[in-house]
Order: structure tokens, then sequence, then C-alpha cells
């Protein structure tokens, strides 16, 4: 089954400065990446997601960049801000192959300092 | 409602006792997806619906958990005789139809003494 690592577990960064995450996969068959940030005691909430037919999605100061040959994504978090801190999870599925539901990873706690 | 809603948002139980946990997805919502979160990780898929038809349990740990929908809307996770290690936050989710985006509830954090 599908397997997915997610690094670094926890990220630092200074206000201004970029944070970027890191995923890999393990099914060639995953063709749908959403990236989702968790705040301290509420339900995850989808920031972004990126398609396998597609290799870079940008939303503002949030872009993700997909690696279908490696099989890894990555999330990119420009001009950070003291908002941006919480937990983030990114997960893959195979929309298409019958295969709904989402792997996550273990998360990356992300840290902005003022 | 604005978004989907779950009860009780915590439970405390003795280990052997039932629980039932409920989730009220998003009207209009077709497919339904449980979780369940230990700390420090990401959510671990239990099963999903589609209006009423239980479409995956592949997730589901072990023959004590068991999930319905009855009526194609609130959705249902049972627990039979509880054991410790099943303390979690236990996770919906729902999209308008599968394969869309997921909008994920509060959680249900359960403690089994």
């Amino acid at each position: 089954g599908e397997n997915v690592e997610q690094h670094p577990s926890t990220l630092s960064v200074q206000e201004g400065d970029s944070a970027v995450i890191k995923c890999t996969y393990s099914d060639s068959a995953s063709n749908y990446f959403p990236w989702y940030k968790q705040e301290l005691g509420k339900g995850p909430q989808l920031i972004i997601d990126i398609r396998s037919n597609v290799g870079e999605k940008k939303d503002q100061r949030i872009a993700v960049t997909l690696n279908k040959t490696a099989k890894h994504f990555s999330l990119h978090i420009t001009e950070t801000q003291p908002e941006d801190s919480a937990v983030y999870f990114c997960a893959a599925s195979g929309l298409g192959s019958g295969t709904y539901k989402y792997i996550f990873g273990t998360g990356t706690r992300l840290k902005v300092l003022a | 409602g604005a978004g989907v809603s779950q009860s009780p948002r915590y439970k405390v139980t003795k280990r052997g006792q039932d629980v039932a946990l409920r989730c009220d997805p998003i009207s209009g919502h077709v497919s339904l997806y449980w979780y369940r979160q230990a700390l420090g990780q990401g959510p671990e898929f239990l099963t999903y619906f589609n209006y009423e038809a239980q479409q995956d349990k592949s997730g589901l740990p072990n023959d004590r958990f068991s999930a319905e929908r009855p009526e194609g809307s609130i959705s249902t996770l049972t627990i039979q005789r509880t054991e410790q290690r099943d303390s979690a936050m236990y996770r919906c989710a729902s999209s308008p139809i599968s394969g869309n985006e997921q909008f994920f509830g509060p959680g249900t954090r359960l403690t089994v003494l």
C-alpha cells in the first residue's frame, strides 16, 4: 500500500523567511496530493492541492511542486507570518483508481518566530 | 450547518465499555470518511461511505470497530469493548463526491481508562 514520508518534523523560521516541507510517496498510482494545515484544537484545513498532471501550483504565498518521477512533492511558504505557525500535513490519494482515502504524512510543526 | 460537526467532542470511558461517535457531514455531501489520529501523527484512514454504502473499510483495526450511515447523512462509528489502545482523536471528513476535497470536522477525543 501507499506510504508517505514527511520531513522535517519540526521547522522554525524567522518571520519573513521561507519555509519548505517535503514529502515522498511510494505508490506510483497516487495522483492527488493535498496539503492540510492544522491549528491547535482544530481539524485539518486544506490549504493547497496538486494533481499529477501538473508540476507546480501557486496560491499567493503558498506553492506546491510535484516531481512524479522521483515521487516527491513539496510545500513552499514565502514571506512567513506568525499566523502560519501550525502543523502541516501532506497526503497522497489515488483518485480515479477507486482509492479515495488519503494517506497522510506524519506532520511538520512550523514555528514562525516574530 | 457551516461545516462538519462531531459529537461528543470529548469522551472518557472505561475499558470494556462500548462507545458511539457521531459525525454530521456538510449538507449535501455524498462522501463521508472516518480517520483516527494519534498524538503527533497524521490522520489514519478507517473507512468511508458514498451515500449510505460503505465503500471501503480496510482501515478498521479489528471487528470491534464498525460504522454505519443508514440514511446517507449522519454517520456513527462504534467501538465495542473499548481498550486503552483505542484512545485517540477520531476525525470525520466529508466531500461533495468521492475524489473532491475532504473537509474535516473538529474530532472526538476518546480516552479509554
